[in-house]
């Protein structure tokens, strides 16, 4: 069974702060890296699709980076709002088929 | 906008009965995939369909789960005998390349 661990598990920031968090996962066999985000009752969002080293992208006030060598993505929220307050999930694929989810980092932003 | 839909929303049934929990993926979309989630722990990968066909299954698609795409537009899950541990949330996805699109999930819980 292939591990993904994201960190930190929970977080709490003030509205206006940045933040970020990591995922971390295999480096051998790599084919792309997602991050969703999950709101409460509802289902996951796709946020991010990466497949090569050193890819950015970004989507709005968030962004990741991806680095393959070393097994991690991160995900960064410039100026927190309320509404970014959710869980965010990465997942791992590495036959393209097949896909290893993290726990997901709770995060809630505080107004 | 498309999207995936899942039915029903919430199930309750016996243990050992069959249960078959459908989806509708969004319709140019090639891969199919199952998961569930255990409330309180990972969303795990059960199952991946492509051209007709099972293309990966994890350690916990075992012979009491099976899947079928009947009639090009439904994907089901079927669990022949249901346990106790099968309840959970299962979640169908769609995607044509790289970004999944998920379900709203259907609540199972085994009596």
């Amino acid at each position: 069974i292939l591990n993904v661990e994201q960190s930190p598990q929970s977080l709490h920031v003030q509205e206006g702060d940045s933040t970020n968090f990591t995922c971390s996962f295999p480096s051998s066999n790599f084919y792309a890296l997602h991050w969703y985000r999950w709101e409460t009752a509802k289902s996951p969002e796709a946020l991010f699709v990466m497949t090569l080293n050193g890819d950015e992208k970004k989507k709005g006030r968030i962004s990741a980076t991806l680095n393959t060598k070393e097994g991690y993505s991160y995900l960064y929220i410039k100026g927190s709002q309320p509404e970014d307050s959710a869980t965010y999930l990465c997942a791992f694929t590495n036959t393209g088929n097949q896909f290893y989810f993290g726990t997901g980092t709770s995060l809630t932003v505080i107004p | 906008e498309p999207e995936v839909t899942q039915t029903p929303s919430h199930q309750v049934t016996q243990m050992g009965q069959e249960v078959i929990l459908r989806c509708v993926p969004i319709s140019n979309h090639l891969y199919f995939y199952w998961y569930r989630q255990i409330l309180g722990q990972k969303v795990e990968f059960l199952v991946s369909f492509y051209n007709n066909e099972i293309s990966e299954k994890s350690e916990i698609f075992d012979d009491q789960f099976s899947v079928e795409r009947p009639d090009g537009s439904n994907f089901t899950l079927k669990i022949r005998s249901t346990k106790l541990e099968d309840s959970a949330m299962y979640f169908c996805a769609s995607t044509t390349w790289e970004t999944q699109y998920f379900g709203p999930g259907t609540r199972l819980l085994v009596l």
